[in-house]
């Protein structure tokens, strides 16, 4: 099993529309989970981390599913500057942080 | 505070030129990183520095040399480029290495975009 997989997409959903992304992960003992997000071109820019309980930030919520060992990433009331590669992160079994390859997202008018 | 930034923005080597890409960060950050990013490839760890006097290999460091300065600087060297190496090269910090919860949290600097012919 791969450290850390995302599906690349493309994700094409019209405004308004709720997506989900998930980030499946190989250690199951990492304490730390990040999204990020990466406009074309720029920087990759935090998201929100993932906490244990779950959080929620506006329209944005990151989940931690232990059992099945990923993170989720939901986008309710899609809007066009929602469009961007979304990028999870965590630590990894030897201990160093892992990127995802990342989820590209497209939110059509 | 500009946070994390990066010299140059555009670079363009022939092959077997050298060149030290400059990075710095003003948030008083313990730890610093190099990643290289490619189509398909994601963002790969090249070196990285734990605190200042410390530097580590990560996934890719073949072909570059980095020198932690001081805390605010972290520099990577390409001593021999080669068209492999054509990337953008992003540098991040972070409040701390595998401390673990937010002080994880990494941020970037802009990104410099080099090709080699």
């Amino acid at each position: 099993r791969k450290e850390v997989e995302q599906d690349p997409g493309p994700f094409n959903v019209p405004e308004g529309a709720t997506v989900a992304f998930n980030c499946t992960y190989s250690n199951s003992a990492s304490q730390s989970f990040f999204w990020y997000r990466q406009d074309c071109r720029k920087e990759p820019k935090l998201l929100m981390s993932v906490y244990s309980s779950g959080n929620e930030d506006g329209r944005f919520t990151a989940q931690l599913n232990r059992a099945s060992q990923y993170i989720s990433l939901l986008i309710r009331d899609s809007k066009l500057s929602d469009s961007a590669t979304y990028l999870c992160l965590y630590r990894g079994s030897q201990g160093n942080l892992i990127f995802g390859k990342g989820t590209k997202l497209s939110v059509k008018p | 505070n500009a946070g994390v930034t990066q010299t140059p923005k555009f670079q363009v080597l022939k092959t077997g030129q050298s060149m030290t890409l400059q990075c710095a960060q003003d948030m008083n950050h313990n730890s610093m990183y190099w990643y290289r990013q490619d189509p398909g490839m994601g963002l790969r760890l090249i070196y990285y520095s734990a605190s200042e006097g410390t530097t580590d290999k990560g996934e890719v460091p073949n072909g570059y040399n980095v020198s932690r300065l001081n805390k605010r600087e972290f520099s990577l060297r390409l001593e021999s480029a080669a068209p492999s190496q054509t990337s953008v090269y992003f540098c991040a910090s972070s409040e701390a290495h595998r401390a673990g919860g937010v002080t994880d949290t990494q941020y970037f600097g802009p990104g410099t975009r080099l090709t080699v012919l």
